[in-house]
């Protein structure tokens, strides 16, 4: 069964610096990834997934994620934080042989310091 | 093209009754998937449907249920609600089943058991 570990709870940076948050996976077959935004009182959005394409993920807003299968890792950077980033964000793990049976990370609290 | 849809927004509701949550998914999307948000267990799949059939099941007891009517539309029922059932209620839509297809994320039905 797939699982994934988001490796930190709460992250804060300051606006203008680079943004890094952590997840590693576990899979049992070739998984499909993706990384979700939610703003308070707000529904998930989608910000960017790996299917087996290409291992460099872009996604909206500016961040991108890597795929790193050795490293069993999918971290989420972006080079500058704006303020509107200060969200809940979930890392997801699907095996493609299970439809829409997505796994999700416990999340992890970005906060933006002026 | 609006959003996906559900009401009610908020529900208080007693333990020991039932509750019917309701989803409209984005116009042409087929299929719709329910996920409960807690603080203690997070984000987990509920059940998936497409056309009219249910795909995929989480691990959650036989008194969570739904269904698909014939325009999309789902509803998802919970009976002898219980107080850990408080939770926020996430529906889900996307054009067809399978990992490939993004979900569009509603902004939840808060229920709270008392």
């Amino acid at each position: 069964a797939q699982s994934v570990t988001q490796l930190d709870s709460h992250v804060s940076v300051s606006e203008g610096t680079p943004v890094l948050l952590r997840c590693n996976y576990s899979s049992s077959y070739s998984p499909s990834l993706f990384w979700y935004v939610q703003h308070p009182n707000k529904g998930l959005q989608l910000l960017l997934k790996y299917t087996s394409a290409a291992t460099l993920v872009k996604g909206i807003n500016g961040f991108e994620a890597e795929f790193k299968k050795s490293e069993t890792s999918f971290h989420l950077t972006k080079p500058s934080a704006h303020m509107s980033d200060a969200a809940e964000y979930f890392c997801v793990v699907s095996d493609t042989n299970n439809n829409n049976d997505m796994r999700f990370g416990a999340g992890t609290r970005l906060t933006v310091k002026p | 093209k609006a959003g996906v849809t559900q009401t009610p927004r908020y529900l208080i509701k007693t333990r020991g009754q039932q509750v019917t949550l309701s989803c409209s998914p984005i116009s042409g999307h087929r299929s719709v998937s329910w996920y409960q948000q807690t603080p203690g267990q997070g984000l987990q799949f509920l059940f998936e449907y497409f056309s009219e059939t249910q795909r995929n099941k989480g691990n959650f007891p036989g008194r969570f249920s739904g269904r698909q009517f014939s325009n999309s539309r789902s509803e998802m029922n919970v009976s002898t609600l219980e107080l850990g059932d408080s939770a926020l209620y996430l529906c889900a839509s996307s054009l067809a089943s399978g990992v490939s297809y993004e979900q569009y994320f509603g902004p939840g039905t808060r229920l709270t058991v008392t």
